[in-house]
This record gives structure tokens, C-alpha cells and sequence, in this order.
């Protein structure tokens, strides 16, 4: 059973802070590390896939990095919003199965 | 981007009945789908990996008499809860990867079925 560990599970912040959270997974047999965001109510939606160490990828006010070394990535959201409200969820993908183990999620409630 | 589908959203049902989840790829093809499950508070649990035209493969403790899975065509895969209990009440999720689940492409997930037996 891999291990696959978000932190925290619940963020609460005011609309313009900035904050960020943690995926830790196993070092070894790495392939791929994927982040999604999922508003309730609708389909889990792809933000990032992450497969190098040392990869950062942005999206608008959202980035994401990534150490396979150590088995963890980070999400960052700037100047959070209100519509950056949802649970966000990362998938950790090894080399010996073609699936992903996902973790519990971090649940992110920005307040106007 | 892709779409996946699924059917129905929600659904009541009496205890000892079968009830059938829908989970479809819109605007492509899907050799691959999962099939996940998600307790309160919970992340999703992969249940099981479905296959087009082959039998799914199920994840560890999960009852394939119980969860029957077919994957008859490359747009539809179905998942259904034979003679449900109580205790299978929970939201079922699906998602379709176009590439087999073997590629750096994300994966495409339908809204999910919230399953309540009485």
C-alpha cells in the first residue's frame, strides 16, 4: 500500500492571502505526480502533472513544485480568491502499476 | 478539454437491489477507466481498473462478485453494486485515461454517483 499524505486537511484563509500546501509521497519507483482541484459539485479537474525533480509549473496565480528525492511537492496559490475554493487533491503514480494513489486532500475555504 | 459522463448523480435504492453506474467518455476513446469509491473524509480508493473488451482488474479487498464491472466499448464502462446493503452507500467516481494509464496525461473524471441504500 503506498503511502500518500496531504497537509493540512483543511485551510481557511481571507481572499488575497497566499498560502500553500503539502503532498508527501515514497521516493522510489517515482514516475508522475498530478494535482487536481475539485469544486464540490463537479468533476475533478487536472491542474498540474509533474514528472521531473526539480519541476515547477504555473498556472496563473497557481504553481506547483516537485522533489522526487524527497518524496514531496508543493502548491501554491498567490493572492487567493474566493473561486479557489475546492479540495484539492494530488496522485501519486510509481513505475511498477499503471494507476495512481491519491491522496486525502487538502480543503481550501478562501472567505471574501 | 475532454468529457466524461456519468449516470445517474444520485440514486436511492432499497436494500438487496442492484443498481448500475454509467460512466462514458464523450468526445473520446478509452481503453482505460477507473473505477473509485470515496468515504467521508476520505480520499478516493481505486477499486478497480477497467479494460475494454477484458476483465477488470480489482484493487485488493474488493469484492468483484459484489462491484461487476464491463467495459464492452471504448466509450462506456459500467459499474454495478449487486445486491446492495447499507453499508455500500458512498460516492462512486469513474475517470477515463486515453492512454491506457500509462502515460504522463491526466486523467479525465466524470461528477461522480452518490449511492444511498436504505
Amino acid at each position: 500500500i503506498l503511502n500518500v499524505e496531504q497537509s493540512p486537511q483543511s485551510l481557511h484563509v481571507q481572499e488575497g492571502d497566499s498560502t500553500n500546501f503539502t503532498c508527501s509521497f515514497p521516493s522510489s519507483n517515482f514516475y508522475a505526480l498530478h494535482w487536481y482541484r475539485w469544486e464540490t459539485a463537479k468533476s475533478p479537474e487536472a491542474l498540474f502533472v509533474m514528472t521531473l525533480n526539480g519541476d515547477e509549473k504555473k498556472k496563473g496565480r497557481i504553481s506547483a513544485t516537485l522533489n522526487t528525492k524527497e518524496g514531496y511537492s508543493y502548491l501554491y496559490i498567490k493572492g487567493s480568491q474566493p473561486e479557489d475554493s475546492a479540495t484539492y487533491l494530488c496522485a501519486f503514480h510509481n513505475t511498477n502499476a499503471g494507476k495512481s494513489t491519491f491522496g486525502d486532500g487538502t480543503t481550501l475555504t478562501v472567505k471574501p | 478539454g475532454a468529457v466524461v459522463s456519468q449516470h445517474p448523480s444520485w440514486v436511492i435504492c432499497k436494500s438487496g437491489t442492484s443498481v448500475k453506474i454509467e460512466c462514458r467518455s464523450l468526445d473520446f476513446q478509452a481503453t482505460t477507466m477507473f473505477w473509485y469509491r470515496q468515504f467521508p473524509k476520505q480520499s478516493l480508493m481505486l477499486m478497480a481498473t477497467s479494460n475494454e473488451g477484458s476483465k477488470a482488474t480489482y484493487e485488493q479487498g474488493v469484492e468483484k462478485d459484489k462491484f461487476l464491472i464491463n467495459h464492452a466499448s471504448l466509450t462506456l464502462s459500467t459499474l454495478t453494486v449487486t445486491s446492495a446493503h447499507p453499508e455500500d452507500s458512498s460516492f462512486y467516481i469513474c475517470s477515463a485515461d486515453p492512454e491506457g494509464g500509462w502515460s504522463y496525461n491526466e486523467q479525465f473524471f466524470g461528477p461522480g454517483t452518490r449511492l444511498t441504500v436504505l
